[in-house]
Formats: structure tokens, C-alpha cells, sequence
């Protein structure tokens, strides 16, 4: 099992540019989550897809969008880049069994620079 | 607001000494609280989790003590040795939102 896999591995783009990450979920796996970890800090929850919808967000703008594919995969697109876009990218994969908390497991992340 | 506030940021400790990280929150409908362990170039892995109907969980060197009136929960680690040396992250989560928040890490160092 190749766990959570997630391309690319590192990213530098120009302010007003856009960019899009990609997730391959663990095997089995059908919700996948992104969180932005910048530098020194924990993860900030971004989004999370199920069933190809966006089920849940956290405080972030319009700017990060996302998407989820009929095999799991998911995208994350952020518009407008801003210098403070510039952190890791984390994609989280679990499996809904509709149990109160599902394990996630994490991808190695994608490590976005912003100049 | 930070819904989770970590301390310390950074952490040294001697080989086969106790490791200690401390987590408050803020909100009382939090009921999952795990704790992260993250190696440089990685991304976090589940190491230990506890739900607030027990005051301690241990998990080999691992344990997790809770304090719901205090909203505080701590990552013990016995006999601390140098692979131990990661950025830990404590997180709290509500019921069925999948939704986790995060505090700011410890980064631990383990002197052999």
C-alpha cells in the first residue's frame, strides 16, 4: 500500500499566479481533507471532500477551491497566489464508516513557495 | 483564535528521561484529542488519541492524560530515546466533523 501519495513535491511559483496540488488517497480511503502548515506551525484545516462534495471548510477564502474525482483523488487550486500562500500542503486520506472519528493519515505533503 | 495552544515550542530531554508536552483548549464540544509525531519531510502520523470519558491512556511509552475540568491534555513519553526526536502536534476535534485543530507543536530533542 503506497499510503497517501501527493505530487508535486515542491512548488515555486510568482504572486498572481495560480497553482493546483493533487492526492492520491490511501487504498480504501473515500474522504480526503487538505491542511496549509506554514512554517513553524500545525496544520490549518482547509476543506474536506466526500462523495466527489465539499463536505466541511475552515477559514479560508474563495481563493483555495478543491475537487474530488469519482476514483477519490482529490485536488486543491489556489488563485491569486499571495506571498503568504507560501507553506506545506497537506493532504489527509480516512475512510467514512460513519463511525464518530475516522483515522487520518497523512501524505508527505507538497512545499509551496510564493515569490 | 486559537482553538488548541501547545507548550512548550521546544523541548530538550536526555536519553531514557520523560518527555513532557501540554495542550489547553478552549472549546468544551471537543471529544477527540490526538497527538501527532512529525519527522522532517513528512507528513504528521497518529501516535496516540483519548476521548474525554478517560483520564489516561497509555500506549507502550506513550501516554495521554486528560483533565476535562481543566481543558488540558499532556503527552507523557517514558524513556525518551534520540529516534523520539520529532515535532509533536496535540489536535482536538468535534463529534463526527472529521475536523481537527491543531496546536502549534513541540519540537522534541533527545540528547543520547
Amino acid at each position: 500500500d503506497a499510503g497517501v501519495t501527493q505530487s508535486p513535491t515542491h512548488l515555486i511559483k510568482t504572486r498572481g499566479q495560480q497553482v493546483t496540488l493533487r492526492c492520491s488517497p490511501k487504498s480504501g480511503h473515500d474522504t480526503v481533507s487538505w491542511y496549509q502548515q506554514a512554517l513553524g506551525q500545525g496544520p490549518q484545516f482547509i476543506f474536506q471532500y466526500y462523495e466527489e462534495e465539499e463536505r466541511q471548510r475552515g477559514n479560508f477564502p474563495d481563493r483555495f477551491s478543491g475537487h474530488q474525482y469519482p476514483n477519490y483523488s482529490s485536488e486543491l487550486n489556489v488563485n491569486a497566489l499571495l506571498l503568504g500562500d507560501s507553506a506545506l500542503y497537506l493532504c489527509a486520506s480516512s475512510r467514512d464508516r460513519g463511525q464518530l472519528y475516522n483515522e487520518q493519515f497523512f501524505g508527505p505533503g507538497t512545499r509551496l513557495t510564493v515569490l | 483564535q486559537q482553538q488548541v495552544k501547545q507548550s512548550p515550542q521546544s523541548l530538550i530531554v536526555q536519553k531514557g528521561g520523560i518527555s513532557i508536552i501540554n495542550c489547553a483548549y478552549e472549546n468544551t464540544a471537543f471529544d477527540y484529542f490526538p497527538w501527532y509525531q512529525q519527522f522532517p519531510g513528512k507528513g504528521p502520523a497518529l501516535l496516540i488519541a483519548i476521548r474525554p470519558d478517560v483520564s489516561e491512556k497509555k500506549e507502550g511509552r506513550f501516554t495521554i492524560s486528560f483533565n476535562k475540568s481543566a481543558k488540558q491534555f499532556s503527552l507523557h513519553i517514558m524513556d525518551s530515546q534520540p529516534g523520539d526526536s520529532a515535532t509533536y502536534f496535540c489536535a482536538a476535534s468535534l463529534r463526527n466533523f472529521n475536523k481537527f485543530y491543531f496546536g502549534s507543536g513541540t519540537k522534541l530533542n533527545v540528547k543520547p
